[in-house]
């Protein structure tokens, strides 16, 4: 069973534009949402993590949207650069411990 | 600080035999997690392992295993490989004990099963 459901798969952005990834989760019990980036031949890295508590988080060129009633929560890329182009994972994890449940995956490219 | 490390990085095993990873947290964390990447199923957890007690587990079969020592470094074992556990496989390690802190990410194991 997905427990996250992210889209789209794969992203194409012009250079200078803005980037947008959306993520929706089943698990109500879920209360930490980090954003993940990935290069290849990487392991993923921390972008950016919310909790249910704000409804925005920004951090210099990326946000994070969160709508606890709707249940999902999306990235924005601003100023959308060709070093942005990677692979973006969406997770989730409920309580105590460290098992993040991921999204599918985002391939982004962007153009320059 | 030297980040996660992960050895081998690459390897190729055959149908039946087993295969043990390693991988050595940054200094001074202690909770270790494991994660397997596939094209098909995508980011998967494995297991969590903090002083060297498994925490949280995930939906895999008992042919995948782990353990944690005192110095915190990890291991994961897979027992007769199967050609669908051809995959990356990722060790993430976190600071802090409380819920859900940062997790930094290794290089990864890519692991081929012929």
């Amino acid at each position: 069973q997905q427990q996250v459901k992210q889209s789209p798969q794969s992203l194409i952005v012009q250079k200078g534009g803005i980037s947008i990834i959306n993520c929706a989760y089943e698990n109500t019990a879920f209360d930490y949402f980090p954003w993940y980036q990935q290069f290849p031949g990487k392991g993923p890295a921390l972008l950016i993590a919310i909790r249910p508590d704000v409804s925005e988080k920004k951090e210099g060129r990326f946000t994070i949207s969160f709508n606890k009633s709707a249940k999902q929560f999306s990235l924005h890329i601003m100023d959308s650069q060709p070093g942005d182009s990677a692979t973006y994972f969406c997770a989730a994890a409920a309580g105590a411990g460290n098992m993040l449940t991921f999204g599918g995956g985002t391939r982004l490219m962007v153009k320059p | 600080k030297a980040g996660v490390t992960q050895t081998p990085r690459y390897l190729i095993k055959t149908r039946g035999q087993q295969v043990t990873l390693s991988c050595s947290p940054i200094s001074g964390h202690r909770s270790v997690s494991w994660y397997q990447q596939t094209p098909g199923q995508g980011l998967q957890f494995l297991f969590e392992y903090f002083s060297e007690t498994q925490r949280n587990k995930g939906n895999f079969p008992g042919r995948f295993s782990g353990r944690q020592f005192s110095n915190s470094r990890s291991e994961m074992n897979v027992s007769t490989l199967e050609l669908g556990d051809s995959a990356l496989y990722l060790c993430a390690s976190s600071f802090l004990t409380s819920n859900q802190e940062t997790q930094y990410f290794g290089p990864g194991t890519r692991l081929l099963v012929l």
